[in-house]
Order: C-alpha cells, then sequence, then structure tokens
C-alpha cells in the first residue's frame, strides 16, 4: 500500500544533541512537507519542498534543516539550535497536480522528547 | 493576524446529533480552498472534505458537510449523527492561491477544536 512512512514513532534525545526525523513516501508526490505540533495546538509549517533539490523555510525554520536528495525523501534535523524541540512532528506529501484541491497526505508522526 | 481562526477550544455532542464546528479564514486572494481534517488521540491526520473558494455549492461526504459562506469567510464543519469515533480534535486548513503558485501547496493550520461525543 502507498503511503509515508515516518520513523521512529517516539524519539528520546539529551538536550544539545542534533537528531534527525525520517520520512518515506511511496506515494510518487512531488511536494513534501514539515509540521511541527505542540500540544493543544495546531499544525505550524516548518519546511517545505516541491521538487529534488529545493526547498523552502515555513513559519518557524529556525534550528531546523532539511535535504531533498531523492523524490521519496525528505529527513527534517533538529539541531540543538533549535530552543524548545520537543514536540510531535508530522511530514506529508502531496501530488503536484496543478489544482488547489490536493489533500495533504500525512505520515503518523514522531514524537520527539529532549531531556 | 491569524489566517484561520478556530474559536471552540472543546465542543460536547451526543451520540447521533448533528454538531457544528467553525472555521473563519483571512485571505485577500480569491483562489483559495479550505480543507478539513480529524486528527483522532493516536496522532494521525486524515482528511475529510475539501471546498474550494470558486465552488458553487457546499460540500458534501458522507456525514459530513461543509457550510461555505464565501462573504464572512466561514467554513463551518458539519457532522450529521454523531458517532463515538468521531470524538477527536478537528482542524481546519487553507491553501492560497492558485495551485501553481508561489504557495507550494502548502496548508495553514487553525488551532483546532476537540470534539467529545457522549453515549
Amino acid at each position: 500500500d502507498g503511503g509515508i512512512t515516518q520513523s521512529p514513532k517516539y524519539l528520546f534525545r539529551k538536550e544539545g544533541q542534533n537528531v534527525t526525523l525520517s520520512c518515506e513516501q511511496n506515494l510518487n508526490h512531488d511536494a513534501m512537507y514539515w509540521y511541527r505540533q505542540d500540544p493543544g495546538q495546531g499544525l505550524r509549517l516548518i519546511y517545505y519542498s516541491q521538487i529534488v533539490n529545493d526547498f523552502q523555510k515555513g513559519d518557524i525554520a529556525e534550528g531546523y534543516s532539511v535535504s531533498r536528495e531523492k523524490k521519496e525523501s525528505f529527513p527534517l534535523t533538529v539541531t540543538s539550535a533549535q530552543k524548545n524541540p520537543t514536540a510531535f512532528y508530522l511530514c506529508a506529501s502531496s501530488p503536484w497536480t496543478g489544482r488547489n484541491n490536493s489533500p495533504l497526505h500525512f505520515g503518523n508522526g514522531t514524537r520527539l522528547t529532549v531531556t | 493576524a491569524q489566517k484561520i481562526t478556530q474559536t471552540q477550544p472543546g465542543m460536547f455532542v451526543q451520540e447521533k446529533e448533528a454538531v457544528t464546528l467553525d472555521c473563519t479564514y483571512d485571505t485577500s486572494d480569491p483562489s483559495y480552498g479550505l480543507f478539513w481534517y480529524k486528527q483522532p488521540s493516536s496522532g494521525e491526520m486524515i482528511f475529510l472534505i475539501y471546498q474550494g473558494s470558486y465552488d458553487q455549492q457546499n460540500a458534501t461526504e458522507g456525514r459530513y458537510s461543509l457550510n461555505f459562506q464565501k462573504a464572512r469567510k466561514s467554513a463551518n464543519l458539519v457532522i450529521s449523527a454523531s458517532q463515538l469515533g468521531d470524538s477527536a480534535m478537528y482542524f481546519c486548513a487553507m491553501r492560497e492561491g492558485d495551485a501553481g503558485g508561489t504557495s507550494y501547496g502548502k496548508l495553514t493550520f487553525g488551532q483546532g477544536t476537540i470534539l467529545t461525543v457522549h453515549p
């Protein structure tokens, strides 16, 4: 079945360490996105990418980095510069249909805890 | 300014009753799309329904319908015949501009409404 795989589901790190969250999709979607969700809050956009080797900063990109070397993969690195990294991270993808009605398809998320 | 506003942090409904979840939006773009997602306690995001700014009729998908009032910039989700499994967080989201534009298809989300269905 096609879908988006995020791994791991739970991740624990010590403060000051960089950590990379994995996101892989086999939907052949062009665009991919990373969102952050804090408890009881909405989703905020971190980074997004429309094509390979191209990505754009979202609303809260500081302290994060991404790469898009393959169409299927869009890993997110949470660096030690991120002041409050503990959160639920959601990866999403979307086909490039030229129409406005394509929903984002989401992975099941990674819950990151930094102590 | 908030682009998507969901004013109801929490809502309660009796099983089999209908419930309306509010969403207002702010954009100057004539072309936009509005989406509703459901997030159960497991954390997954489930797409429910879509309404385009040029759509003449309100969107419907099974028990979900969208009360789209363009002049008031509101896109309220109506869930009919609520079920216990409808208990979840619900998010309204907007995509601005044409799909081929510089928005890259990104969605802006509201803060969400937690819906609790009582038996």
